[in-house]
């Protein structure tokens, strides 16, 4: 079993909501902090959200990002065609000493 | 503006070694972790290993996928982190990312990232 898990795909229109879900495997992992990185076709990953809810500077405001027990979900709201990627969850694990990511959602924007 | 660029990809065959390096600016390097990652190709995203600054030990953590086979160093005086590789695989055929790590309570946060640099292995 994974330690985090996410759907493999999501997509919604332009303008619309949409959220990606990131589980969890066990409740004692991301209790430092779920990490979301934005990975856009030929680039390299970008971080979207630390620490479960925490804007970098410069990510604009329609990202956004929870976490409750061991479930926790990136909202992109106002949805537009260049947020169409791969979109990854992350977090440290203690035991390994190293982090861990989820498998990655790749968002369409039909 | 931080920046990080890799270098020292290529095509290797199976069984040789290569070494990586990335290039910081823009940033106090040796107050940072600095995190090696990679992406096989079609794939998710891979931790690969870390080095604590060296005024934090400069201690390093490899992922059990490639220990023995991959170590990790830096240069503080020239900010640079290298990935040295070993007894590559097929397996290891990836675009390796470099990325500084910013603590944040007692998060751990790869926050900066390099555009990564391809390695393939391959006879």
């Amino acid at each position: 079993q994974s330690v985090l898990t996410q759907p493999p795909s999501a997509s919604g229109a332009p303008g619309q909501r949409v959220t990606i879900s990131c589980s969890v495997g066990t409740s004692n992992i991301g209790s430092k902090g779920l990490n979301w990185y934005q990975q856009l076709p030929g680039m390299a990953p970008k971080l979207l959200i630390y620490s479960n809810d925490q804007r970098p500077s410069g990510v604009p405001d329609r990202f956004s990002g929870s976490k409750s027990g061991t479930s926790a979900s990136l909202a992109i709201s106002g949805l537009q065609s260049e947020d169409e990627g791969d979109y990854y969850c992350a977090t440290w694990h203690d035991t390994l000493y190293g982090w861990v990511f989820g498998g990655g959602t790749k968002l369409t924007v039909l | 503006e931080v920046q990080l660029v890799e270098s020292g990809g290529g095509l290797v065959q199976p069984g040789r070694s290569l070494r990586l390096s990335c290039v910081a600016s823009g940033f106090t390097f040796a107050d940072h972790a600095m995190t090696w990652l990679r992406q096989a190709p079609g794939k998710g995203l891979e931790w690969v290993g870390f080095i604590k600054g060296n005024a934090y030990g400069g201690t390093t953590e490899i992922a059990a996928s490639v220990k023995g086979r991959f170590t990790i160093s830096r240069d503080d005086s020239k900010s640079i982190a290298y990935l040295q590789m070993s007894s590559l695989k097929t397996e290891d055929t990836a675009v390796y990312y470099c990325s500084r790590v910013r603590d944040v309570l007692a998060n751990h946060v790869p926050d900066y990232w390099g555009q990564g640099t391809l390695v393939t292995v391959s006879s």
